[in-house]
């Protein structure tokens, strides 16, 4: 099946600690997006990427660093220097950058620092 | 700058009834896209209708209409014949023709009782 796949689907960490959290699609789509959520809000934007090796920064991402090294696959990585990382991730991908592609979503990873 | 405004934090709904979630937004672009996206408690966000701002008429998807009214900036969610799985949070969503980013609004949690 064509999706988007994101894992852990919970994750603990530590204070001081960098994780990263894993986004695949298998849909063939050139875009990719990385959101954050948090508790009662809408979605807000940390990283997308048009292409493979290139990506821009979104509204938030400050704290977070991203690569974009295959079609497929768009890792995020949030530092020690994100000051209150504790959110719900979304990660989305669409067929072509621009426009008014439809954004898909996979599950999403609930990020909780300890 | 774009915007999106939910304005109903929670509605109320019988099963079997129509409801209508209200969205109005603001952008200077003249091209754009409007989605609206379910969000259930698993944290997924799962695309359901879209509409163009060029398109003459309203958007359809099975129970899923879009009321859509380009002077009054508004694109509210009709669903038709509410059912118990409907319950979740809805959320609005705009994407200008020549931007990446989607701007999502604060969302409308929709409960649906027998």
């Amino acid at each position: 099946d064509g999706g988007i796949t994101q894992s852990p689907k919970y994750l603990f960490r530590k204070e001081g600690q960098n994780v990263t959290l894993s986004c695949e699609q298998n849909l063939n789509h050139d875009a990719m997006y990385w959101y954050r959520q948090d508790p009662g809000q809408g979605l807000r934007l940390i990283y997308y990427s048009q292409i493979v090796n290139d990506f821009q920064k979104g509204d938030i991402a400050e704290g977070y660093s991203v690569s974009r090294e295959k079609k497929e696959s768009f890792p995020l990585t949030v530092t020690s220097a994100q000051k209150n990382p504790t959110a719900f991730y979304l990660c989305a991908s669409s067929p072509l950058a621009g426009g008014t592609d439809t954004q898909y979503f996979g599950p999403g990873t609930r990020l909780t620092v300890l | 700058a774009q915007k999106i405004t939910q304005t109903q934090p929670g509605m109320f709904v019988q099963e079997k009834e129509a409801v209508t979630l209200d969205c109005t937004y603001d952008t200077s672009d003249q091209s754009y896209g409007l989605f609206w996206y379910k969000q259930p408690s698993s944290g997924e966000m799962i695309f359901l209708i879209y509409q163009g701002s060029y398109d003459e008429q309203n958007a359809t998807e099975g129970r899923y209409s879009l009321n859509f009214q380009k002077a009054r900036k508004s694109a509210n969610l009709v669903i038709s014949a509410s059912q118990l799985g409907d319950s979740a949070m809805y959320f609005c969503a705009m994407r200008g023709y020549n931007t990446d980013k989607l701007i999502f609004g604060t969302g409308t949690r929709l409960q649906v009782f027998p």
